[in-house]
């Protein structure tokens, strides 16, 4: 069975462009979150996305944004780049709910200059 | 904000010592759920273990123990005997409604 897969691995933009980062849960799961690992502050939630909605948010500012598409895949979108928004951007998925156990992509590097 | 605490940044220790990480956790919930995740150099977070808030009964899975204690909102995670291979950093989390926190890691090292 796949796993939870994110593209890009790597991504390069500078200040002020926009980045679109992708995640494909696992085959069933219709939950996806997003988490922003920077360095030195651990892992910050961001995002979660159950059956195309967004059910909660992190403390971030509005520029960063998402959705979930009909086959339960999922965007994140980051704009206005920030230098501070270099980080590891790692995607899960669950079944249905928070209180499941989350399995994670390998995470995109979003590297701003 | 009801945070989780993993107050031990970094911990070094020499093969087969044991090694105890902590984690305290601060909820209003009755109902949430601790986790434990590992994330080896490869970048990967893996699930180690999903306890609720009415399971108190602490486990052991081979070299990995963890003890639940609601009295004192701690979730700590014992490695008896580590291995270089348990070198990673180690988060705890805490889920209770649409609420996901994880702690801010810490990282082990096991040196031979």
């Amino acid at each position: 069975e796949a796993g939870v897969t994110q593209s890009p691995t790597h991504l390069i933009k500078t200040r002020g462009q926009q980045a679109t980062l992708r995640c494909s849960p696992i085959s069933g799961h219709t939950s996806v979150y997003w988490y922003q690992q920077a360095l030195g502050l651990g892992l910050q939630f961001l995002l979660w996305y159950d059956e195309g909605e967004e059910r909660n948010r992190g403390n971030f500012p509005p520029r960063f944004s998402g959705r979930q598409f009909p086959n339960y895949s999922s965007e994140l979108n980051v704009n206005a780049l920030e230098l501070e928004d270099s980080a590891l951007y790692l995607c899960a998925s669950s079944l249905t709910s928070a209180a499941k156990r989350q399995f994670f992509g390998p995470g995109t590097r979003l590297t701003v200059l | 904000a009801q945070k989780v605490t993993q107050a031990q940044t970094e911990i070094s220790v020499v093969e087969k010592e044991d090694v105890t990480l902590d984690c305290v956790y601060e909820t209003r919930d009755t109902t949430y759920y601790l986790f434990w995740y590992k994330q080896p150099p490869s970048g990967e977070l893996v699930f180690l273990i999903r306890r609720n808030s009415f399971d108190e009964q602490n486990e052991i899975s081979g070299r990995y123990s963890w003890n639940f204690q609601k009295s004192t909102s701690s979730f700590n995670f014992t490695i008896t005997a580590s291995q270089v291979v348990d070198s990673a950093v180690y988060f705890c989390a805490r889920h209770n409604n649409n609420d996901m926190r994880f702690g801010a890691g810490t990282r082990l090292t096991v040196k031979p």
